[in-house]
């Protein structure tokens, strides 16, 4: 049972345009999502993240938006560089008594290339 | 720089022969966590240790185990590997702090079975 999915495993997006990352999940417990980054033969880099409190997090070229509603989470990047061309993952977790939100449910992961 | 590093990065074993991955972190984090993610699916969670609290998820194989001897190390030992083992075994580790739920990945281990 996949709690955490991302339906798109590639994307491709021109440079200078906005890359559009989408991400689902079924467990209305989890209460803070997070992306990662990963680049081949290195491990995944977290990139952003956001509590259920909030409905937008920025960081840059990075956006987050999470429609709590909808169980739906997307990442924004603007303007795209040749750079982001990476695997993307969603993440999410649910506050656990004892644990915190220290255990992550991740997606499959989007294959993001930015085309020059 | 402070980081999490996996040994080795590839590593080949024959089936059924016990194999242990390591991983070691200069972070002085206080968690620490094994995934194992195969070929385009997601990173699964096996265990984690808060310290030197042990934390195994409820459909982790008995065949695999780990070791945190202190804050610094973490092993992850498969008894007897199967075919169906052979995976990117993934470390990561994160402070354990509340509100701070980042987890810092380190390069992994490819695993192979022959």
């Amino acid at each position: 049972d996949q709690q955490v999915k991302q339906n798109s495993p590639s994307l491709s997006v021109q440079e200078g345009r906005i890359s559009i990352l989408n991400c689902d999940y079924t467990n209305s417990m989890f209460d803070y999502f997070l992306w990662y980054k990963k680049y081949p033969a290195e491990g995944p880099t977290f990139l952003i993240s956001i509590s259920s409190i909030k409905d937008k997090n920025e960081d840059g070229r990075f956006t987050v938006f999470l429609n709590k509603s909808a169980k739906h989470l997307s990442l924004h990047i603007v303007p795209s560089q040749p750079g982001d061309s990476a695997v993307y993952f969603c993440a999410a977790s649910a506050y656990v008594s004892n644990f915190g939100n220290e255990k992550l449910t991740f997606g499959t992961g989007t294959r993001l290339t930015i085309i020059p | 720089d402070a980081m999490v590093i996996q040994n080795p990065r590839y590593q080949v074993t024959q089936f059924g022969k016990p194999v242990t991955l390591s991983c070691s972190q200069t972070l002085n984090h206080n968690v620490m966590y094994w995934y194992q993610q195969k070929s385009s699916q997601a990173p699964k969670l096996l265990f984690h240790y808060y310290d030197k609290d042990f934390n195994n998820e409820a459909d982790t194989p008995d065949n695999f185990q780990s070791r945190r001897p202190n804050t610094s190390f973490c092993f992850l030992d498969i008894r007897s590997p199967g075919l169906g083992d052979a995976a990117m075994y993934l470390c990561a580790t994160s402070r354990g702090l509340d509100g701070d739920y980042e987890q810092y990945f380190g390069p992994g281990t490819r695993l192979t079975v022959t």
